[in-house]
């Protein structure tokens, strides 16, 4: 498997833009989460995915900030309007439920995000 | 609330050298506990995954260690190598949480040549 993928991984746009970040989640994985990463904060979870229900939004900044997962084998992170402190990586992961590697996260490589 | 400590946040060693890096948490009640590595621009690789009911598991010149009861958990690392150098993060799963981590601050570790 490829691993899981996200795309774009650097995106450079501008105070007001709609940004969309994707994701395929390996194939088979059940729970899919997005992170944000900053120095000042570090990792965050913003929200997570069980066989493509939202089940915990908690994370998710404010309203700005809205994900969907469509089906199993992708999901979307959207900001809109993007302003600068949106700026930091984001990461996908997903993970599978069941025997023995229960819980174990996969990351992808990333979305790098500036907002000018 | 749990919360996740890495200590050192950085460590600079000469090659060779055997290290271990630490993780501790504050709420017991886990489902298992997971190491990561980070390099500079790159996502999280996973290294160990440890269960619960697990007292430690190894993967060539890792391991880690896991003791429940004092919210602690141990990396080693044998024999550095400079291409150790990243950054390792812990996490841990709640047994009430669903599949939401809680991650430490990572120590950023370079190794020497």
């Amino acid at each position: 498997d490829a691993g899981v993928i996200q795309s774009p991984r650097h995106e450079v746009t501008e105070m007001g833009q709609e940004v969309t970040l994707r994701c395929k989640p390996i194939s088979g994985h059940d729970y899919l989460f997005w992170y944000r990463q900053t120095m000042m904060r570090g990792l965050e979870l913003l929200i997570y995915f069980n066989n493509n229900v939202p089940i915990d939004d908690s994370g998710m900044p404010e309203d700005r900030f809205s994900a969907k997962m469509p089906n199993a084998s992708f999901s979307t992170l959207k900001i809109q309007p993007s302003e600068p402190r949106d700026s930091a990586v984001y990461f996908c992961a997903s993970s599978l439920t069941g025997g023995s590697v229960s819980g174990e996260l996969f990351f992808g490589e990333g979305s790098r995000l500036t907002v000018l | 609330k749990q919360e996740v400590t890495q200590i050192p946040a950085a460590l600079s060693v000469p090659e060779g050298e055997n290290l271990v890096l630490n993780c501790s948490f504050t709420d017991s009640a886990i489902y298992n506990l997971q190491w990561f590595r980070q390099d500079p621009g790159k996502g999280l690789t996973s290294l160990l995954l440890i269960q619960s009911s697990q007292r430690e598991q190894t993967s060539g010149r890792l391991n880690a260690s896991l003791d429940k009861s004092s919210g602690r958990s141990t990396l080693y690392i044998a024999a550095s190598q400079p291409g150790d150098s990243a950054t390792y993060l812990c996490a841990v799963r709640p047994d009430n949480a669903g599949n939401m981590l809680t991650f430490g601050g990572g120590t950023r570790l370079m190794v020497k040549p």
